[in-house]
Parts: C-alpha cells; structure tokens; sequence
C-alpha cells in the first residue's frame, strides 16, 4: 500500500512554456503532499507544502506566481513550471502522507525530471 | 537554527559492515527517518526511530540517542545493491504539517 505517483516522469520543453506535474496517491488519502526539488549530487530542497483544500505554504525563496500548486482533492496535488527557464531544469519530487498513517511517514513519487531547452 | 550533518560520502567493501552517522540540531524532535535514494530515483523508506535505542529490520539497524542530537543507520553484509545515497530527516515538532528537515545525504559507495 501506499503508492505515490507522478507523471509526467520525464519532459523536455521549451523556454517560456508551462509544465504541469501531477502526483497522485493511489490507495490512500493524502492530507498532506509535498513537492520537492533536487539539483545532480545535492539533497531535497522542499519548495512547498501542500493541504487540501488550502493554499500552499511556499518556503522561503521559491516563488508561489512561478511554481503554481493545486491540492483539489485528498488524492491529486498539481505542480505548475511557468514560463519555464533552463535554470528551472531539475528533478522534481513529490510526497504525500495522512495524519493516521505510520509514523506519518512520507511516501514518494518516482519524480519528474525536467528539461528546458 | 536547524541543522543536520552527515558524512558526504563513504566507501565500504562487499559483505563488510558499515555505520552512517546524523547528528541534528532542531528547535523541537517529534522523530527521525533514514531514507535510501538510488541515483535518479526517489527517496524509499528506511527506518524511523523515535525513542532512543535501536531498531533493527533486516540487515540494516537504526540508532536514536535524543540527549546527544545523534543517529546513525548501521547496513550489515554489504551488497552491491546498497551503493546509494542515504538520506537522514528529522521532523520538528514545533510544525503542524509534519515536514521533515533534509541532510544532505551521504554517498556510500561499496566495492567488491
């Protein structure tokens, strides 16, 4: 149980396009998701988190207008790359967890590797 | 501030043993995870230790010592398989959102 995933795994766009980056938790509620980065050989930075049916809580750097996050549902959490840079290339990584779940311990996504040419 | 230190990378031999050590500095402690990520992959749950003392699952044991702000993840019998970056987190319990606070992860490189 508790499968976590997220699609696209991989994409390549152009400069200036949007990207979105859905995850999904397949066989539990998520209260709580996660979205995450990480550069080649560095750690995760986490960029926001996210409840259902509230706002995001970005942390502090990441811009909320560039990187859009939508938490509609207790199993879908949407991550949206504006007008996209090669600066924002990255792997991007989400996590879900329920507050009753074992040790609200967070489950992963097998990420999005993105590529701005 | 928030902290957490943990070696940059590791080597070890096949079938041998090997010890990771995490210590942390944190407003609150409300639990430690060890993750394992494979390179181009996500992070997968390892242990989580929470009262001091160790756990253990398979080959690999968790130590917690809450006094001391220290941790470490021991692998036991080596496999090549186990070359893979190790991820210590500590969730502080001043949060309400249940984030976890990263090391930057140790590199454990096993050799033949």
């Amino acid at each position: 149980g508790a499968v976590v995933s997220q699609h696209p795994s991989r994409v390549i766009c152009k400069s200036g396009t949007s990207v979105k980056i859905e995850c999904r938790s397949l066989d539990f509620q998520a209260t709580t998701m996660f979205w995450y980065r990480q550069f080649p050989k560095k750690s995760l930075m986490l960029m926001a988190t996210s409840n259902e049916g509230s706002k995001a809580t970005y942390e502090q750097g990441v811009e909320k207008d560039k990187f859009l996050i939508n938490h509609a549902s207790l199993t879908l959490s949407t991550l949206t790359v504006t007008s996209a840079h090669p600066e924002d290339s990255s792997f991007y990584i989400c996590s879900a967890t329920w507050t009753s779940g074992r040790a609200n311990e967070q489950f992963f996504g097998p990420g999005t590797r993105l590529t701005v040419l | 501030g928030q902290n957490i230190d943990q070696p940059t990378e590791m080597t070890a031999t096949e079938g041998a043993i090997v010890q990771i050590n995490c210590t942390y500095q944190t407003s609150g402690f409300n639990g430690l995870f060890w993750y394992q990520q494979h390179a181009g992959e996500a992070p997968t749950f390892l242990s989580y230790n929470v009262l001091d003392g160790l756990e253990e699952k398979g080959r690999f044991s968790s130590f917690l010592s809450r006094s001391k702000g220290y941790s470490y993840l021991l692998l036991k019998e080596l496999q090549m398989k186990d070359s893979a970056s190790y991820l210590c987190a500590v969730r502080d319990a001043v949060d309400s959102n249940y984030q976890l606070i990263w090391g930057a992860g140790t590199k454990l490189i096993i050799k033949p």
